[in-house]
C-alpha cells in the first residue's frame, strides 16, 4: 500500500538525550515536511525538503535537525537543545508544482520527555 | 506572508444540527491552494478537500460543503445533519505558489474542535 509511515508511534526520552523520529514514504513525492502539534497551537512547520539533499527551516526549527539523503526518507532529530520537546509530531509528503497541490500525512509520533 | 485564521476554537452541537466552521486566510499570491483536514482522536490528518484560487465554485460532497469567497478571503466548511462520528479537530490550511517554486509548504490554522453530542 502507498503511504507515509512514521515510527515509533510513542517515544519516551530522557532529558538531555537526542532522539530521531522516522518518516518514510512510497508515494514518489518530491517534498516532505515535519510539523509539530501542541494543544491549541495547530500545526507548526519545523523543516521541509523540496528535493533530495536539500531542506529549509520552517517556523520553529531551533533544536531540531533533519537530513534528506533519499527521496523516500526524511528523519527528524530532536536534540537536547530543544527546550520543550514533548509534543505530537507529524510528517507529510506532497507533490509541489504551482503550490503544494496535495499533502498526505503519517499517523504521527507522540514524544514525551521523562 | 501567508496566514490562516480559524476564529472558532471549539464548537459543540447536538446530532443532526448543521454546523459551519470558519476559515479566513491571508496571502499576497494570486495562485494558491486551500485545504481542509480532519483530525480524529487517533491523530492522523485526513484530507477532505483542496480548492485552487481560480476556482470559486462551491463544492458539495455528501453532508459536507465548502464555500470559497475570494472577496472576503474565506473558505468555510459546513457539515449538514452532523453525526457523532464528525467529532474531531478540523484544520484549514493554505499553500502559496511561491516565488520560483521555493515556498511550497502548508500553513495551518489553529484548528476548531467540533464535538457532536448524541
Amino acid at each position: 500500500d502507498g503511504g507515509i509511515t512514521q515510527s515509533p508511534k510513542y517515544l519516551f526520552r530522557k532529558e538531555g538525550q537526542n532522539v530521531t523520529l522516522s518518516c518514510e514514504q512510497n508515494l514518489n513525492h518530491d517534498a516532505m515536511y515535519w510539523y509539530r502539534q501542541d494543544p491549541g497551537q495547530g500545526l507548526r512547520l519545523i523543516y521541509y525538503s523540496q528535493i533530495v539533499n536539500d531542506f529549509q527551516k520552517g517556523d520553529i526549527a531551533e533544536g531540531y535537525s533533519v537530513s534528506r539523503e533519499k527521496k523516500e526518507s526524511f528523519p527528524l532529530t530532536v536534540t537536547s537543545a530543544q527546550k520543550n520537546p514533548t509534543a505530537f509530531y507529524l510528517c507529510a509528503s506532497g507533490s509541489p508544482g504551482q503550490g503544494l497541490r496535495e499533502a498526505f500525512f503519517g499517523q504521527g509520533t507522540r514524544l514525551t520527555v521523562v | 506572508a501567508q496566514k490562516v485564521t480559524q476564529a472558532q476554537t471549539e464548537i459543540s452541537v447536538v446530532e443532526k444540527e448543521d454546523v459551519t466552521l470558519d476559515c479566513v486566510y491571508e496571502t499576497r499570491d494570486t495562485t494558491y491552494y486551500l485545504f481542509w483536514y480532519k483530525q480524529p482522536p487517533s491523530g492522523e490528518l485526513v484530507f477532505l478537500i483542496r480548492r485552487n484560487s481560480f476556482d470559486e465554485q462551491n463544492e458539495i460532497s455528501g453532508r459536507y460543503s465548502w464555500n470559497f469567497q475570494k472577496s472576503t478571503s474565506s473558505f468555510n466548511f459546513t457539515i449538514t445533519a452532523s453525526q457523532v462520528v464528525d467529532s474531531a479537530v478540523y484544520f484549514c490550511a493554505l499553500s502559496e505558489a511561491g516565488s520560483g517554486g521555493s515556498n511550497y509548504k502548508l500553513t495551518f490554522g489553529k484548528g476548531t474542535l467540533l464535538t457532536v453530542n448524541p
